[in-house]
């Protein structure tokens, strides 16, 4: 049973480039979050997908745009690129139905903005 | 002042030792808690999770919460160099009728050999 994937691993931009990054959920899982964790911090909110629509959002600027396809894999795309947005980027995906949806991760993609 | 307080370490024990780590919340809605272990380069692994105040016990782990004071705990029992990560604790509650998760900032675990 594969786990949640993310690729690219690493990622190398320079300011105002854009980036798009991919996840594939868990087997089974039908939603998709996306986090930021930069250096020493814990995984800070972005965004979250369900039924291919944006159901939730953390408090981060308009640059930060996604899109859930039917077969509930993920993209997060980040425009006009920032130093700041060098960062740890994890997908993480649950199942809807479950009372606590339990998030399980991949291991990330690491973006560095020079 | 963060909804979720953790300190940040780093903690460094012996091997065999027990370890506690901890984390303070203001929020009164938060109805889950959750221990996430994280190795460097990798994503966030759920170790243990918890709805009520009480113990559980899972192995050499035990989570303890206590939401009369906003206050949680992992204890990790005969701890192993293996367990040298970064310990997460991560909080739920419902926003807007979705399940809202919040981080601690994470404790750096180092048991030493």
């Amino acid at each position: 049973d594969a786990g949640v994937t993310q690729s690219p691993t690493h990622l190398i931009k320079t300011r105002g480039q854009q980036v798009t990054l991919r996840c594939s959920p868990k087997s089974g899982h039908d939603t998709v979050s996306w986090y930021q964790q930069a250096l020493g911090q814990g995984p800070q909110f972005i965004f979250q997908y369900y039924e291919e629509e944006e159901r939730q959002r953390g408090n981060f600027p308009d640059r930060f745009s996604g899109h859930q396809f039917p077969n509930y894999s993920s993209e997060l795309n980040v425009n006009a690129l920032l130093l700041g947005d060098s960062a740890l980027y994890l997908c993480a995906s649950s199942f809807e139905g479950t009372t606590n949806e339990k998030l399980f991760f991949g291991s990330g993609t690491q973006l560095s903005v020079l | 002042q963060k909804e979720v307080e953790q300190d940040p370490g780093p903690l460094s024990v012996p091997e065999g030792a027990i370890v506690s780590l901890n984390c303070t919340y203001s929020n009164s809605a938060f109805q889950y808690f959750m221990w996430y272990r994280q190795y460097s380069r990798k994503g966030p692994e759920l170790l243990m999770y918890t709805y009520s105040s009480g113990n559980k016990e899972d192995g050499r782990f035990t989570a303890q919460v206590d939401k009369s004071s906003k206050y949680i705990s992992l204890f990790i029992r005969d701890s192993q160099p293996s367990d040298s990560a970064t310990y997460l604790c991560a909080m739920s509650s419902y926003s807007g009728g979705y399940q809202k998760v919040t981080f601690g900032t994470g404790t750096k675990l180092q048991v030493i050999p």
